[in-house]
């Protein structure tokens, strides 16, 4: 039990482009969801906290209006990434909280590469 | 407010030797501690956590931590190395209570030697 599955696994982009990335709990209903960027050979960065039928909470220094992140269901929150630069290619996981049991699910992440 | 230090950013060890992997934590408050592997282009795999209760804790593939208040460290540990083991391991903390988010060490890349 407990499967989150994040989806795309990559996505190749042109630059001025959106991307969106969909982060679904499969077996459990998520009150909590999580993304995190990861750079390459670095620990995750946490970039928001979603809540189910409210805004996120971004963190220090992520841009809200262009990381943009909905979490309309218990079971589902996406994250768009808005005009995408290259500086936005990095690994993006989400992550997903349970509320009975005191776990978190990571997703397989997302590899974004804008050209 | 949380922080999480791993000491060594590459541990190499052989086939068969005894795998530690450091991690030391502070917080204000009474920690829920994590340890996960991660291996390339893939999310995040529970291998074990800390809540409460005995201070020991054992986790898949052999893992296991033991949660030492006064030296506030959650050191990852394991008799025997295998080759599968070769990994980017993460130790996390979050809060007790009203916890969100996990508060994600450096990293350790684990490799191992034939």
């Amino acid at each position: 039990g407990a499967v989150v599955s994040q989806h795309p696994s990559w996505v190749i982009c042109k630059s001025g482009t959106s991307v969106k990335i969909e982060c679904r709990s499969l077996d459990f209903q998520a009150t909590t969801m999580f993304w995190y960027r990861q750079f390459p050979k670095q620990s995750l960065m946490l970039m928001a906290t979603s809540n189910e039928g409210s805004k996120a909470t971004y963190e220090q220094g992520v841009e809200k209006d262009k990381f943009l992140i909905n979490h309309a269901s218990l079971t589902l929150s996406t994250l768009t990434v808005t005009s995408a630069h290259p500086e936005d290619s990095s690994f993006y996981i989400c992550s997903a909280r349970r509320a009975s049991i005191y776990g978190y699910t990571f997703g397989s992440g997302t590899r974004l590469t804008v050209v | 407010a949380q922080s999480v230090t791993q000491l060594g950013s590459h541990v190499s060890v052989s086939e068969g030797a005894l795998v530690l992997l450091r991690c030391n934590y502070s917080s204000s408050v009474p920690p829920y501690l994590f340890w996960y592997v991660q291996y390339p282009n893939q999310g995040l795999q529970l291998l074990l956590k800390y809540t409460t209760g005995a201070t020991l804790v054992k986790g898949i593939n052999g893992f296991e931590a033991e949660f030492k208040k006064s030296e506030t460290s959650f050191h990852l540990t394991k008799p025997s190395a295998h080759m599968s083991d070769a990994a980017e391991y993460f130790c996390a903390v979050s809060e007790e209570t009203g916890a969100n988010n996990l508060f994600f060490g450096t990293g350790t890349r684990l490799t191992v030697i034939p």
